[in-house]
């Protein structure tokens, strides 16, 4: 079965750091767009970040130099690092497969991040 | 950056046709993809390509393009239906994705 598994969210304080992970079963993340996309509380979707099959990285400008998308193709595991977090960046974090041009097909459950002291 | 705009929201009875617009300036460039959010899910994609339907999405879900605007048609609309739906599409340069607003449809 195709399936992705987000974990790594919790509470953390502005200013730290939390490294999101994206378990993949029944495909290979490394032949794969691979995005993050989050959702803040009663909000719409934003594009967070994509990492191409042949690895070229692309951020949003509102993480742009504080997030990195990272992947392990021994693990087919999907990683986004979050640094130097902000209370804005309260929300759930997905990650989603994106078969090139045919969308974002497969998407995980989500996993939540909240930036409060 | 870029923008795609929708409606925030748009309210049909059950069986007619629901139309969605999205409008951005690369549209004539850059595919477009929608997705269908329900309360405390993940999104769905419903329609890739502008037009094309995913094998599972019933086939009253439909897009099309035109210029700077991309529409999804529901047709016979039913109660289950009812969500957010969100455009997705990339700006002119293809390095930077983006959604629009969000539209939430109701079901009368």
């Amino acid at each position: 079965e195709v399936q992705l598994v987000e974990s790594g969210g919790g509470l953390i304080q502005p200013g730290g750091s939390l490294r999101l992970s994206c378990a993949a079963s029944g495909f290979t993340v490394s032949s794969n767009y691979m995005s993050w996309v989050r959702q803040a509380p009663g909000k719409g979707l934003e594009w967070v970040s994509v990492i191409y099959s042949g690895g070229s990285t692309y951020y949003a400008d509102s993480v742009k130099g504080r997030f990195t998308i990272s992947r392990d193709n021994s693990k087919n595991t999907l990683y986004l690092q979050m640094n130097s977090l902000r209370a804005e960046d309260t929300a759930v974090y997905y990650c989603a497969r994106e078969s090139k041009g045919y969308g974002m097909d497969v998407w995980g459950q989500g996993t939540t991040v909240t930036v409060s002291s | 950056s870029y923008e795609l705009t929708q409606p925030p929201s748009v309210s049909v009875s059950p069986g007619q046709t629901a139309r969605i617009t999205c409008s951005g300036d690369a549209l004539p460039k850059q595919y477009a993809y929608w997705y269908q959010q329900k309360p405390g899910q993940a999104p769905v994609l419903v329609i890739y390509k502008d037009s094309e339907r995913p094998s599972g999405i019933p086939e009253r879900f439909s897009g099309s393009s035109s210029g700077t605007t991309v529409t999804l048609t529901i047709s016979g609309v039913q109660a289950e239906d009812e969500a957010d739906y969100y455009c997705q599409s990339a700006d002119s340069s293809g390095t930077s994705w983006v959604f629009g607003g969000g539209t939430k449809l109701t079901v009368l």
